[in-house]
């Protein structure tokens, strides 16, 4: 079954401090990969996608993240957070061979201290 | 083109009452999801569709139904409401949520 890991639970940094959040999945097929971000009482939004091509991709926000398929990897960046990046954050994997079936890593809880 | 639209974005449901979550979306996707995601945690399946007249279950099916007569529309029935079915529901398509529904079983 798939499986989708995030490193860290919560994570509390300083403003103008670089990100990296860990991103792990267990399915060895081909795979869409996305990041979401939910702000306190919001619903998720789309921060980036990797459907395919350049495995480095730019989101929205200033976020990017890099897929690296011999690590099963999709780990999420920012150089420089601000304030307004407190939020919960999410991986998700779509594998394709089974059915378009999202799966959610548990989420990472991001705390920006200004 | 409003993407995923959900209601109602609230509600609050005495134990035993029933109730349908609306969710519709206009990017003519195949694939559409209910989601449940309880507070602290991430989220978990409840059905799918992959296109009209096609569902499946998720995760944590027990409890809900959904019906896909088109392939705009994937309502979620509760037909017997229990206070662990308290909890923010969320429909997806391609990759985008709707804003929510937050229920609370009284």
């Amino acid at each position: 079954a798939q499986s989708v890991s995030q490193h860290n639970h919560h994570v509390i940094l300083s403003e103008a401090a670089s990100l990296e959040l860990g991103c792990n999945y267990s399915y060895g097929g081909t795979v869409n990969l996305f990041w979401y971000v939910q702000y306190p009482g919001q619903h998720l939004q789309l921060l980036l996608k990797y459907f395919s091509g350049d495995p480095l991709v730019k989101g929205i926000k200033g976020f990017e993240a890099e897929f690296i398929k011999s690590k099963f990897s999709f780990n999420l960046r920012k150089p420089s957070v601000q304030w307004s990046d407190t939020a919960e954050y999410f991986c998700a994997v779509n594998a394709i061979d089974y059915g378009q079936n999202f799966v959610f890593g548990p989420g990472t809880r991001l705390s920006v201290l200004p | 083109n409003a993407g995923v639209t959900q209601t109602p974005k609230f509600r609050i449901l005495k134990i035993g009452q029933s109730m349908t979550l609306q969710c519709t979306q206009d990017m003519n996707h195949n694939y559409m999801y209910w989601y449940r995601q309880d507070p602290g945690m991430g989220l978990k399946l409840i059905y799918y569709s992959v296109g009209a007249g096609i569902t499946d279950k998720g995760e944590v099916p027990n409890g809900y139904n959904v019906s896909r007569s088109t392939t705009e529309d994937f309502p979620l029935r509760l037909e017997l409401a229990a206070p662990s079915q308290t909890s923010v529901y969320f429909c997806a398509s391609g990759g985008n949520f709707g804003q929510g529904t937050r229920l609370t079983v009284v």
